[in-house]
């Protein structure tokens, strides 16, 4: 069974643009949270999609946003960049939202 | 509140000895309770996870942890360190606490593991 997948797997962007970032979760899968990883943060949950509503959101200010799909894969957008923006975003998926997260490879994330 | 604590941000071990990363957990609710590791620039692979089967959990790569509910606890242990286990791990708790109404799925800060020759 193929994992999560993320794409791009690196990007690199300059001050005040904005970027889409996707997932495809494990087949069968309806749940898709994602994180920003950092090294000064660590890992911090973004939001969480199930069955294409948002059900939970951390602290992130409204520049980030996403969404997904009725077949489940999500996208997260960040617009206005800003170079604290530069991080590791990983997102996961689970069967449901009570059950274990499989994690994809992640997007690295630059902004210049 | 739901909190997890890694006790130790780095350890150090030679290979061939034992590894023991410590995690406490508060909930107010059961738990899940999951292990995580993380290769430079790769991410998370499930090591592990509890739920509330039995306390002794076996992972894959040698990993085990148990579950120690007296004592809040859920370290990872594994007899026999190699040199491929030389990554960043990550202790989470799952919990539903059902003021809250949804999920809530709580990361430790991360124990890197530095693997000795």
């Amino acid at each position: 069974k193929a994992g999560v997948t993320q794409t791009p797997r690196y990007l690199i962007k300059t001050r005040g643009q904005q970027v889409t970032l996707s997932c495809s979760p494990i087949s069968g899968h309806r749940s898709v949270s994602w994180y920003q990883q950092t090294p000064g943060q660590g890992l911090q949950f973004l939001f969480e999609y199930f069955s294409e509503t948002q059900r939970n959101k951390g602290n992130f200010p409204g520049r980030f946003s996403g969404r997904q799909f009725s077949n489940s894969r999500s996208e997260m957008n960040v617009s206005t960049l800003e170079l604290g923006d530069s991080a590791l975003y990983l997102c996961a998926s689970s069967l449901m939202r009570e059950t274990e997260q499989f994690f994809g490879p992640g997007t690295r994330l630059t902004v210049l | 509140a739901q909190s997890v604590t890694q006790l130790d941000s780095h350890v150090s071990v030679s290979e061939g000895t034992p590894v023991l990363l410590r995690c406490n957990y508060s909930s107010s609710y059961s738990p899940s309770l999951f292990w995580y590791v993380q290769h430079p620039n790769k991410g998370l692979q499930l090591l592990l996870k509890y739920t509330s089967a039995a306390t002794l959990v076996k992972g894959i790569n040698g990993f085990e942890a148990e579950f120690k509910k007296s004592e809040t606890s859920f370290h990872l242990t594994k007899p026999s360190a190699h040199m491929s286990d030389a990554a960043e791990y990550f202790c989470v708790v799952s919990v539903f606490p059902p003021t809250s109404g949804t999920y809530k799925y709580i990361f430790g800060t991360g124990t890197r593991l530095k693997v000795l020759a």
